[in-house]
């Protein structure tokens, strides 16, 4: 079985505050995604990276950067925590040819 | 670009057959999926489709695909109380990315 963890499961920080949310799969994936996830707005990539230390900015990915230094490990670094980036944060991983997507269990993050 | 439409909401009695039906935009898409969250907890991949099969069944859900329409259904049959959940459509775009529906929210009644 496929199993991608999330570092925190509930994380609340302060406004200003450097975020740091690490992600790890145990499958060897190629590719590996961060996603935020906000009521009435469904699901939105952050980024996404294809290989190691490749990376693809996706629909949303103002106020956060990531890191991919490993194959197994993708990070997403909020550089400056703001309070419209308080949300649940959903980390997943995917393996050609059918690219279905593993999900973590998600990080709920509040800043304050 | 590419879209994916479902309906927002769902309600049934525990018993009964679930039916959530999707539309998506893109043609090329290969494969077509269907996940499941639970409250507080990520998504789940329940099932997906190849796009050149017309239907896929895995025990009580069976998948159907209309690519004319670009049309997708998941049925479940005898909905039980711990199927209640947000079921997502999603589609495979380029470059191994996926765009995800804005989820069906199904609520099973006893």
């Amino acid at each position: 079985d496929v199993k991608v963890t999330q570092s925190s499961r509930y994380l609340v920080k302060r406004t200003g505050e450097k975020v740091f949310l690490e992600c790890v799969q145990d499958m060897d994936h190629e590719n590996m995604f961060w996603y935020r996830q906000d009521p009435g707005l469904g699901l939105r990539l952050i980024y996404f990276s294809y290989d190691v230390k490749m990376k693809e900015k996706g629909d949303i990915p103002e106020g956060y950067s990531v890191s991919r230094e490993k194959k197994e490990r993708f990070s997403l670094i909020l550089e400056s925590a703001s309070t419209n980036q308080t949300s649940m944060y959903l980390c997943a991983s995917s393996l050609p040819p059918s690219y279905e997507q593993y999900f973590g269990p998600g990080t709920r993050l509040t800043v304050t | 670009g590419e879209d994916v439409e479902q309906s927002l909401f769902l309600s049934v009695r525990e018993g009964d057959s679930s039916v959530i039906n999707c539309t998506y935009t893109d043609s090329s898409s290969t494969y077509l999926y269907w996940y499941k969250q639970e409250p507080g907890a990520g998504l789940q991949l329940l099932t997906y489709i190849f796009s050149n099969m017309d239907m896929k069944q895995d025990q009580r859900l069976t998948v159907l695909l209309n690519k004319k329409d670009k049309h997708l259904s998941l049925r479940i049959a005898d909905t039980q109380t711990g199927d209640s959940a947000i079921y997502f459509c999603a589609e495979d775009t380029n470059a191994g990315k996926s765009t995800f529906g804005d989820g069906t929210t199904l609520t099973v009644k006893p």
